[in-house]
């Protein structure tokens, strides 16, 4: 079947801190791989995205690599700050079909 | 941008009530959802649609329905709202097409069933 694992939180870091928060997946076919965001009190929208094998998805200072071999796609940035504080949801769909498999999101808290 | 409206930010219902939750999207996508996000669970989806009239079952479809009268509009429908149907309601929708793989979201209805 198709599903996304991601690690558990919450998370809390100190400000400038180095951030990664790991994704695998289960695909049947071959997967677009997504990072979505949510920031208190709101929807989630897209942070990043990769529809191939090595792909790097980058957006605001966050990266995140498509990684076949290893069915990886763990976001990462280099110094996070207080505003980065939201959950995390990695996803995936595949090009046929119309489903979006979400993680259960990492709540990220980053404090001064 | 791409705005996915849903109706009510905040509701509280009584067990047995017929809730009705509302979404529109103004960018003419063929395909809207319909997910429920729990503590610990995530995003679980529970009905989509990929045209007028036309739905599918999601992961958990039990205890609700939808509705798609017009491209523009999905409905959630709660037909006999229980406790265990308190959670955050997410809308969202997307076109068709490798250019439109993103799903753009609403911001959610936050459902207390008392």
């Amino acid at each position: 079947g198709n599903s996304v694992t991601q690690m558990e939180g919450p998370v809390t870091l100190s400000e400038e801190a180095f951030l990664t928060i790991n994704c695998t997946y289960t695909a049947t076919g071959y997967p677009s791989l997504f990072w979505y965001v949510q920031y208190p009190g709101e929807g989630l929208q897209l942070l990043l995205k990769a529809t191939k094998a090595d792909d790097k998805g980058s957006n605001k200072g966050f990266e995140a690599t498509y990684r076949k071999e290893t069915t990886s796609f763990h976001l990462e940035k280099g110094s996070v700050q207080v505003s980065d504080s939201a959950v995390y949801f990695c996803a995936l769909s595949l090009n046929t079909g119309n489903q979006f498999y979400f993680g259960t999101g990492t709540s990220l808290t980053v404090i001064p | 941008d791409v705005k996915v409206t849903q109706s009510s930010r905040y509701l509280v219902k009584r067990t047995g009530e017929k809730v009705f939750l509302e979404c529109v999207q103004d960018m003419d996508h063929e395909n809207m959802f319909w997910y429920r996000q729990d503590p610990g669970l995530g995003l679980r989806l529970i009905y989509f649609s990929y045209d007028v009239k036309m739905k599918e079952k999601g992961d958990i479809p039990e205890g609700y329905s939808v509705s798609r009268e017009k491209k523009e509009r999905f409905s959630l429908i709660l037909e006999s709202a229980s406790t265990n149907q308190t959670s955050m309601y997410l809308c969202a929708s997307r076109g068709t097409g490798a250019t439109n793989e993103k799903l753009f979201f609403g911001s959610g209805t936050q459902l207390s069933v008392l």
